[in-house]
């Protein structure tokens, strides 16, 4: 089946450090879609991107759509502790079935 | 705002018993889906629906049925429970507008264990 190889799996970062992850495919995708996931509870949209090259910021989230439609990058600026949780990255098919990313974990270091 | 609401959150059951799960939407979204989220892994599409009537496979379906006879109601059964069944279940409603593909909303989730 199709995948998506999300790097890295979890980062260590200090409060305050910029973040980036990023989604790699060997399918072409229509749509990138950057999700948070906190303990317990079910994925939540960040960033939608619809077009190849498109650079979308969400506060300090930006997320870019990357030209080959393979690939996306998510970055998140000046972290802070409520940034804590599972980013996944999906992509879009045709039909709108969605794959999914394993996730990448972030953790703050106190 | 309900969204999107599953029920249980939490089910034990035993190997070889059937429930149902259950999951409804209030956003009168075209398209449902159910997921399934093992530990270090992205979620996986079992079932999914484009409408009324209308139900397709996902990447894992076997042990999972689908009905959609109303535009809110998707629920997955599950026929005869199994260890590997153990999971968190999501369901997920979608819209499209236009050009723009759907954006997933995601209900809380269904813990499920079974022994």
């Amino acid at each position: 089946g199709q995948q998506l190889n999300q790097s890295p799996q979890s980062m260590f970062i200090q409060e305050g450090e910029d973040v980036s992850m990023n989604c790699t495919s060997s399918s072409i995708f229509n749509t990138w879609l950057w999700y948070k996931q906190d303990p317990g509870e079910g994925p939540v949209l960040l960033i939608a991107l619809y077009k190849a090259g498109e650079l979308t910021s969400n506060g300090r989230l930006t997320a870019q759509f990357g030209i080959t439609r393979k690939d996306s990058f998510l970055n998140i600026s000046a972290s802070i502790p409520s940034d804590v949780g599972i980013y996944f990255c999906a992509g879009q098919l045709r039909n709108y079935q969605l794959i999914w990313g394993a996730g990448t974990k972030l953790i703050i270091k106190p | 705002n309900a969204g999107v609401t599953q029920t249980p959150k939490f089910q034990v059951l035993k190997t070889g018993q059937s429930m149902t799960l259950q999951c409804a939407q209030d956003m009168n979204h075209e398209y449902m889906s159910w997921y399934r989220q093992d530990p270090g892994m992205g979620l996986r599409l079992i079932h999914y629906s484009v409408g009324a009537g209308i139900t397709d496979q996902g990447e894992v379906p076997n042990g999972y049925n689908v009905s959609r006879s109303t535009t809110e109601d998707f629920p997955l059964r599950l026929l005869s429970a199994a260890p590997s069944q153990t999971s968190v279940y999501f369901c997920a409603s979608s819209y499209s507008s236009g050009a723009k593909i759907a954006r997933a909303f995601f209900g809380q989730g269904t813990r499920l264990t079974v022994v």
